[in-house]
């Protein structure tokens, strides 16, 4: 089972500051096809997750471009340019390059 | 728009069984991969199942292998989950989430407990 590894496990910040998560796996998430199924989720307290980005740095609908994602291989980063309030939560990587497809233990970013 | 809605959750003892439902709507269910995924209290996500389109690929977690069966109905919009042999270590809100998972439930809760 692929193992990813999120630091830091909590992240203090302030408003308008950037923040930055890291998102390491225990072997590589380049799928055959060429791929890599790095994804990143967001979960504001009280609600269900929402899926941020998709293969390593594509947003999703609505996101934000204030949220970035980067990286290869084992090592993935997602960025925060200026943190707002509504970014309160905690944040998971996730990848669904080997199956069973796992989560990151999440990082809990906090104003 | 696009909603997901699980049903079904509830309290049962340690080895009773549950089956979950989910709703779709505002999307083409026959075309999308569909999943299960789970969140014990407190704890993070665990992706508990998936199901190809037409419901002849499925794959678990080994943790609820030969327990739990995911299943759909695509004339009716419907995705399942039977869960038999429930352990006290499988309560969690229980998620659907569309593909890989662009759009998510807000879940139903599973306690196992005597």
């Amino acid at each position: 089972e692929v193992v990813l590894t999120q630091s830091p496990v909590s992240l203090p910040v302030t408003l308008g500051q950037p923040a930055s998560i890291s998102c390491r796996s225990s072997q590589s998430l380049v799928s055959s096809d060429g791929s890599t199924y790095l994804l990143w989720f967001q979960q504001r307290p009280g609600q269900s997750p929402r899926r941020l980005i998709y293969k390593i740095s594509n947003r999703d609908s609505g996101v934000p471009d204030r949220f970035s994602g980067s990286g290869s291989g084992t090592d993935f980063t997602l960025k925060i340019s200026r943190v707002e309030a509504e970014d309160v939560g905690v944040y998971y990587c996730m990848q669904g390059t080997h199956w069973p497809f796992t989560f990151g233990q999440g990082t809990r970013l906090e104003i | 728009e696009v909603q997901l809605v699980e049903s079904g959750g509830g309290v049962v003892q340690p080895g009773g069984s549950l089956r979950l439902a989910c709703a779709a709507s505002g999307f083409t269910f026959s075309s999308n991969w569909m999943s299960w995924v789970r969140q014990a209290p407190g704890k993070g996500l665990m992706w508990v199942s998936l199901i190809n389109t037409d419901g002849s690929v499925t794959k678990y977690a080994d943790s609820v292998k030969g327990r739990f069966t995911i299943s759909r109905d695509n004339a009716k919009n419907m995705l399942f989950l039977q869960m038999n042999s429930l352990r006290a270590e499988d309560t969690a809100v229980y998620y659907c989430g569309r593909g890989g998972i662009d759009y998510w439930g807000q879940g139903t809760l599973v306690t196992v407990s005597s």
